[in-house]
Parts: structure tokens; sequence; C-alpha cells
């Protein structure tokens, strides 16, 4: 079975572009994360969905960034403008129930210029 | 709210001694409570979880944690270090219930390196 994937595993994008970020879960895992890790800093919470609902958003740090789950599959994060502060590695978790264990995927490296 | 602290961002021993890796939190309600390991390059991993089973946790490649609730500890021990366990290392805490109890909370993370 697949684990979670993400792509791409690296982006170096310029201050003021767009970029986004593609996580595909496990299959059949209604529940799907989003947590982000700055430099130096601790890994945080930004969004959970259940199939194509967001639950919980609380963590999303600003309306630079929009979380999408078009038909409870995958999901993209993109980051429109990205700023300085928005490098760091985006980390995508999924599970099958909420109770479950979150699987997570290698991440992604982003890096704004 | 929840938080979660590492003592020591950095934790060095040598091949075949004690791996202690400490963990306290702060919860308003009965957590859940995990260790993840992050391979060079790899995404987390699941080492272990205590869900109010039992108080001692055995996870895999040798690790295992005991939730003490009196200190609001769950630190990570493994009796003999390998090479292969140098990584990094994070606790993570979730409430049992109420709002937002699907997010995982983590600590700084704790890399740790073993030596011959």
């Amino acid at each position: 079975e697949a684990g979670v994937t993400q792509f791409p595993s690296h982006s170096v994008i310029e201050k003021g572009q767009t970029v986004t970020l593609r996580c595909d879960p496990i299959s059949g895992h209604d529940n799907l994360y989003w947590y982000r890790r700055v430099m130096g800093k601790e890994i945080k919470f930004l969004l959970h969905f259940v199939k194509e609902s967001k639950q919980d958003e609380s963590g999303m740090p600003n309306n630079r960034f929009l979380a999408e789950r078009t038909g409870g599959t995958y999901s993209t994060l993109k980051v429109q403008p990205a700023e300085l502060e928005d490098s760091g590695v985006y980390f995508c978790a999924s599970s099958q129930g909420l109770q479950e264990t979150q699987y997570f995927g290698p991440g992604t490296r982003l890096l704004v210029l | 709210a929840q938080s979660v602290t590492q003592l020591g961002s950095h934790v060095s021993v040598s091949e075949g001694a004690l791996v202690l890796l400490r963990c306290n939190y702060s919860s308003s309600v009965p957590p859940y409570l995990f260790w993840y390991v992050q391979y060079p390059n790899q995404g987390l991993q699941l080492l272990l979880k205590y869900t109010s089973a039992a108080t001692l946790v055995k996870g895999i490649n040798g690790f295992e944690a005991e939730f003490k609730k009196s200190e609001t500890s769950f630190h990570l021990t493994k009796p003999s270090a390998h090479m292969s366990d140098a990584a990094e290392y994070f606790c993570a805490v979730r409430k049992a219930g109420g709002t937002s109890y699907g997010k995982l909370t983590f600590g700084q993370g704790t890399i740790l390196t073993v030596h011959p």
C-alpha cells in the first residue's frame, strides 16, 4: 500500500510568486492534515480535512494560504503571494479515522527568496 | 491549550548506551501522547503512542515510553542505542476529545546522535 505522497519535494520561488503544494493521502483515509515546520521551530498544525470539508483551519497563518480537497481525495495548499517567512517544510498526514494514527508524507521543502 | 516541551534539542550517546529523550506536556483534558521519528529525507514515522490504556508503552525498534500523569511526562527510552537510531525525535500530544481534537501539537524535536 502506498504511503502519503507529496509533490514537489522541493520548491524554490521568489517572494511574491505563487506556489501550490500537493498531497495524496493513503487511499481510503478520510482525514487529511497539513502541518508546517519553519526552520528552528516546532512542527505546527495548519488545518484538517474530513473528506472534502474543512474540519479545523485554526492553524492557517493568514489569507495568503488556501487549502482545498476536491472530491475528498488529494489536497492542495496554495500560497499566494509567497513571503520570506513562508519558507519551511510542509508536511501532509492522513488517517483513516479521527482517533487513528496519522501517517506523514516526506514533506515539501519550500524556500522563498 | 496544549503544549509539549522536549528537554534538549540535541542528545548524544555512545552506541550501546541508554537513550533517554525527555518530553513534558500540558493539557487541559486527558491527552493522547505520541513519539514520532524522522530519519534524514524521510517523513515522520510513528514510534509509539499512549491512548489511556497501559501507562508503559512499547514501540518499534526497541523503544518504549512511560506515561506519568503526576509528572506530566512521557519520556522515551531505549536500553541500548544503535547507530541506526540517529534521527530527530518528536513528542506530540493530541486531545482525547472536544474541539480541534484531530490536530497534533508537537515539541521542538530532539536530534539524537549516536557515536561509535
